[in-house]
């Protein structure tokens, strides 16, 4: 059965403090993972990984895939109150099924 | 251009009762996936049209469930004889086929009494 698993479910920072948040995923026929920012019903996306090891970078979030240990990382970096959200994680499949982690609420305190 | 629509963008009806959610993908999109959404959980697939291909069933929790892509575009979810647990947020997304960013539409949100 495929599973994503996020990690940890819910965390409270202050501002200007930096966060990592984790996925891993068991999912057969994995062909990429996906991070997503959900603050009201919407998803918005925030980076696609398909390669171990390549880090992706946009402003103060950046994202690195491990396809060896089967996990991911979501790094933001001096934190603003307007980053907390939900953080999800997604494996897709080579059918392009999509399989979603619970995700990770971040509540960032002025 | 315009993105993902969805409606109605809440839904309130009676247990037993039939519901049709509809999403609008953005123009030019082959690719369209329904999610479900429950308080505090995370994105469960329900169902994945790629083109004029035969959908991916393969999330839809019971036989009550069934989506339909007229024309390669507009999708239906319908949900027939609603129960409490099918209470959720229902959110639609589209994307270039080949490409692996979704686009997410804002949502229904259906509450069964």
């Amino acid at each position: 059965e495929d599973k994503v698993v996020q990690s940890p479910l819910s965390l409270v920072v202050h501002e200007g403090d930096t966060v990592t948040l984790n996925c891993s995923y068991e999912v057969t026929n994995f062909r990429s993972l996906l991070w997503y920012k959900q603050e009201k019903k919407a998803p918005t996306f925030l980076f696609m990984l398909t390669s171990s090891g390549i880090e992706k970078k946009s402003g103060r979030l950046s994202s690195i895939l491990d396809k060896k240990e089967l996990f991911s990382i979501l790094n933001i970096t001096a934190t603003q109150t307007g980053d907390s959200a939900v953080y999800l994680c997604a494996a897709k499949k080579d059918n392009n099924d999509m399989r979603f982690g619970a995700g990770t609420r971040l509540t960032v305190k002025p | 251009g315009a993105g993902v629509s969805q409606s109605p963008s809440n839904k309130v009806t009676e247990k037993g009762k039939d519901v049709e959610l509809r999403c609008d993908p953005i123009s030019g999109h082959t690719a369209l996936y329904w999610y479900r959404q429950s308080l505090g959980q995370g994105l469960e697939f329900l169902i994945y049209f790629q083109g004029n291909s035969a959908p991916d069933k393969s999330g839809l929790p019971s036989d009550r469930f069934s989506a339909e892509r007229t024309g390669g575009s507009v999708s239906t979810l319908t949900i027939q004889r609603t129960q409490q647990e099918d209470s959720a947020v229902y959110l639609c997304a589209s994307s270039e086929w080949g490409y692996n960013e979704q686009f997410f539409g804002p949502g229904t949100r259906l509450t069964v009494l």
